[in-house]
């Protein structure tokens, strides 16, 4: 069975910090990797998706990696800034992408 | 192009009643999954339809189903609601295979 695990639970950054969230998933047959960013009562937004034959994956301030044999993916941002404060959720898609597994997410907030 | 919309964005029933919520894939999308949000929690997932069709579940009872119609607009149904039913419920869409889900704002589910 697929467990998805993000560590910290929560992190707080004074502003220009670069942080790394870590994701970990047991189950190396995945299809890709999702990072997504959560806003209080919102819904998701999609930040970076690794397919499995890939190590990494950039947009702007923001770097996903991911190593299979590991069971590991992090989510690295430069240059925090308080707009970045939210929760940031990793999602792990089981072969067949019939069914995405999520972590419970890191909350993050970046201190002005 | 539109993103998903869902619908309503709150709602608050009595224990035992049935409710269905609403989703409107982005454009272009054939696949929906629904997912249910409990507060700090990562999202967990229902089930997903393909052109009408059911293509995968999760650990769900039953008395949680789902539609999809023609147009990939979706319903998601839940009978003989429970206390525990009360979640943030959310709907995605994607055009399927690798490509990234694309989340729709939720609706606030409140069982009294």
């Amino acid at each position: 069975k697929q467990e998805v695990t993000q560590i910290p639970a929560a992190l707080s950054v004074p502003e220009g910090e670069n942080l790394v969230l870590n994701c970990s998933f047991t189950d190396s047959a995945i299809y890709n990797l999702q990072w997504f960013r959560q806003d209080p009562g919102k819904g998701l937004t999609s930040l970076l998706l690794i397919q499995s034959s890939q190590r990494e994956q950039t947009s702007g301030r923001l770097n996903a990696s991911l190593d299979k044999s590991s069971g590991r993916s992090t989510l690295y941002i430069a240059a925090s800034q308080p707009g970045d404060s939210a929760t940031y959720l990793c999602a792990a898609d089981l072969t067949g992408g019939f069914k995405t597994i999520f972590g419970a997410g890191t909350r993050l907030f970046v201190k002005a | 192009e539109t993103g998903v919309t869902q619908s309503p964005t709150h709602l608050i029933k009595t224990r035992g009643q049935q409710v269905t919520l609403r989703c409107s894939s982005q454009s272009g999308h054939n696949t929906v999954s629904w997912y249910q949000q409990a507060l700090g929690q990562g999202p967990q997932f229902i089930f997903q339809y393909y052109r009408e069709e059911e293509n995968g579940r999760g650990n769900f009872p039953p008395r949680f189903s789902g539609l999809q119609f023609p147009n990939y607009s979706s319903e998601l149904n839940v009978n003989a609601l429970e206390l525990d039913d009360s979640a943030l419920y959310l709907c995605a869409s994607s055009d399927g295979g690798d490509s990234p889900l694309h989340f729709g704002n939720g609706t606030r589910l409140t069982v009294t």
